[in-house]
């Protein structure tokens, strides 16, 4: 069964500095990752997706991650981050067992972002 | 492209009423849509997968009774909070699956707030 670990619950990082929220993920099938962005009150931007292709995935905002299947992590990373970029961020594997035509989502706890000026 | 609405964003209602939130896709044509519940400061979880014209799919946990799911169109997908609780106080997330695009994809929509007094 696909599962999913956001390491941190809260990270806080000082403007102009990089951003790292770690995830790792199990799964028995080859999996398709996503980071998903959530400001306050509001519903789900993708921020960017892996889906077997290249192993560095370039997203929004500036943000990317890195696909490492030896250490089953896909961590998102910016280098600079912005006052905006305060936010819950969710990593999510999709289900592709049973040939993939589920495609469920599967949503990792969460990892609050803060931003200091 | 790809845009998901949700209508009521915000309702408040009496304990015992009911509720209907609708899930429409504005662009694109999803024969499966899928209900989420997002406790605050926590992760979304999937309540169940509405599939046009057929029943609704509900995890472990969810009563079908309580939480009725119609998926008429493909283009709308309802979620009734039937006889609401003040413990149904929640922020219920509606995606959407495109059918001209890969499984694994859902797009969000912004999300109601439910309130129960």
């Amino acid at each position: 069964a696909q599962s999913v670990t956001q390491l941190d619950s809260h990270v806080s990082v000082s403007e102009g500095t990089p951003v790292l929220l770690r995830c790792n993920y199990s799964s028995s099938y080859s999996p398709s990752l996503f980071w998903y962005v959530q400001h306050p009150n509001k519903g789900l931007q993708l921020l960017l997706k892996y889906t077997s292709a290249a192993t560095l995935v370039k997203g929004i905002n500036g943000f990317e991650a890195e696909f490492k299947k030896s250490e089953t992590s896909f961590h998102l990373t910016k280098p600079s981050a912005h006052m905006s970029d305060a936010a819950e961020y969710f990593c999510v594997v999709s289900d592709n067992s049973n040939g993939g035509s589920q495609g469920n989502l599967i949503f990792g706890k969460g990892t609050k972002l803060s931003v200091k000026p | 492209g790809a845009v998901v609405s949700q209508h009521p964003s915000r309702v408040i209602c009496k304990s015992g009423t009911s509720v209907k939130i609708e899930c429409r896709s504005l662009d694109f044509q999803a024969t499966t849509m899928f209900w989420y519940r997002q406790f605050p400061k926590q992760s979304l979880m999937l309540m169940a997968t509405s599939n046009e014209g057929s029943k609704a799919t509900y995890e472990q946990g969810v009563e079908k009774d309580k939480f009725l799911i119609n998926h008429a169109s493909l283009t709308l997908s309802t979620l009734t909070v039937t006889s609401a609780h003040p413990e149904d106080s929640s922020f219920y997330i509606c995606s959407a699956r495109d059918v001209r695009r890969p499984s694994y994809e859902q797009y969000f929509g912004p999300g109601t707030r439910l309130t129960v007094t």
